[in-house]
């Protein structure tokens, strides 16, 4: 049972233009979200997250937009990069809990066009 | 301010072997996760340490277990190794405090089981 779900595995985007990645969850626990980007060969970097309290945040290019009601979230990145080519992860997290577990999406291979 | 360090990079085992894998957390970090990335299944949660006692456990079998040391300092172990456990083997570190929940990635350890 996937609770954290990225329905798609790619995205090809222009340079310049808006990337926006979509991530659904099922489990109504989870209370912090965040985003993670990943080159071959290297271990995740964080780039973003969001507390359920909130429904959008924001950092530079990228915003992260949660919309509770439908347990989705999108990450926007405005303009886009080449740079930003890699894969995406989103991943979860129920907080309130002492242990520190993140529950990932399969991913979304972005790639920006130049 | 050094990041996750993970040794070895990469390794190569037959069936049957065992092999030992070793993480560094960032310093003043005193929980460290265990995370496999397999083609697959995407990032599967494998187990969690915080002051030397294991916190939270995912869904593998015993083969796989691990440790943490009083430095923070945490090592897992696969024995009687399978085909199937070829993965890259993703070590997180984070301070371990609710709120504190952002988890920093190692590069990953890549496990190749002939």
């Amino acid at each position: 049972d996937q609770q954290v779900k990225q329905n798609s595995p790619s995205l090809s985007v222009q340079e310049g233009r808006i990337s926006i990645l979509n991530c659904d969850y099922t489990n109504s626990m989870f209370d912090y979200f965040l985003w993670y980007k990943k080159y071959p060969a290297e271990g995740p970097t964080f780039l973003i997250s969001i507390s359920s309290i909130k429904d959008k945040n924001e950092d530079g290019r990228f915003t992260v937009f949660l919309n509770k009601s439908a347990k989705h979230l999108s990450l926007h990145i405005v303009p886009s990069q080449p740079g930003d080519s890699a894969v995406y992860f989103c991943a979860a997290l129920i907080s309130s809990g002492s242990a520190r577990q993140l529950t990932f999406g399969s991913g979304t291979q972005l790639t920006v066009l130049p | 301010k050094a990041g996750v360090t993970q040794t070895p990079r990469y390794l190569i085992k037959t069936r049957g072997q065992q092999v030992t894998l070793s993480c560094s957390p960032i310093s003043g970090h005193r929980s460290v996760s265990w995370y496999q990335q397999t083609p697959g299944q995407g990032l599967q949660f494998l187990f969690e340490y915080f002051s030397e006692t294991q916190r939270n456990k995912g869904n593998f079998p015993g083969r796989f277990s691990g440790r943490q040391f009083s430095n923070s300092r945490s090592e897992m172990n696969v024995s009687t190794l399978e085909l199937g456990d070829s993965a890259l083997y993703l070590c997180a570190s984070s301070p371990g405090q609710p709120g504190a929940n952002v988890l920093t990635f190692g590069a990953g350890s890549r496990l190749t089981v002939l």
